[in-house]
């Protein structure tokens, strides 16, 4: 089983800055197969990244995704009132489909 | 679209069981993976399993394997999770996940559309 480790577990930042989210796994995991999901309270979770890099349908290009391997990251470049949440990476490239155990995301 | 609508919240008793079900609207059901997730209160997200409807059998997580039950039907479109021998750890938000349109026919990949979730509470 493919265990994902994210860091921090809680990053307090202001709107407008910049957020450096980490998600690194126990073994490599194929860049087609790491995706990066956003929950708010309350709500499902919804798809942000894909394939390490990839956007999904209507996120917009302040999200970005990077890695390869065992390393990989989200980043945020100008955070807005609405990106407060918890971040969670998933890999979906072997059974069992893992999710990290999460990054809150708050206000400072 | 693709749209799944869950059934409601369930309170059950401890060593009873639970099935969830995950209804599919706007897309093509019987190729596309259907995921279950689960949530327990203040934690992460956690997969149990998954079923392609037209392949029939499901795909399991360790911790689960014996527990729960992934069945579809294609006739109505609605995907089921049932979870047996329950728990109060099993307390949680359970969530169905369809996995992104470019992947018909395969169970790895993204979960590009989610129930609302259900919330089973496990108590005495």
């Amino acid at each position: 089983e493919v265990v994902l480790t994210q860091s921090p577990g809680t990053l307090s930042l202001s709107p407008g800055e910049r957020a450096t989210l980490s998600c690194r796994a126990s073994q490599s995991v194929s860049s087609r197969y790491l995706a990066w999901y956003q929950q708010k309270v309350g709500q499902a979770p919804r798809l942000l990244i894909y394939g390490a890099s990839s956007r999904a349908t209507g996120i917009p290009d302040r999200f970005s995704g990077s890695g390869s391997g065992t390393d990989f990251t989200l980043t945020i470049s100008r955070l807005e009132p609405g990106d407060f949440a918890v971040y969670y990476c998933q890999q979906y490239g072997s059974s069992p489909y893992t999710f990290g155990q999460g990054t809150k995301l708050e206000i400072k | 679209q693709v749209q799944l609508v869950q059934s409601g919240a369930e309170v059950k008793k401890p060593g009873s069981s639970v099935k969830v079900s995950c209804k599919a609207s706007g897309g093509t059901f019987r190729s596309y993976a259907i995921n279950w997730v689960r949530q327990a209160p203040g934690q992460g997200l956690e997969w149990m399993g998954g079923i392609i409807p037209m392949f029939g059998s499901a795909n399991y997580a360790q911790k689960f394997q014996g527990r729960v039950t992934i069945t579809a039907d294609e006739s109505t479109s609605t995907a089921y999770m049932e979870l047996s021998s329950l728990r109060s750890e099993d307390t949680a938000v359970y969530y169905c996940a369809r996995v992104s349109a470019d992947a018909e026919y395969s169970s790895g990949s993204r979960f590009d559309y989610w129930g609302q979730g259900t919330l089973v509470t496990v108590s005495s």
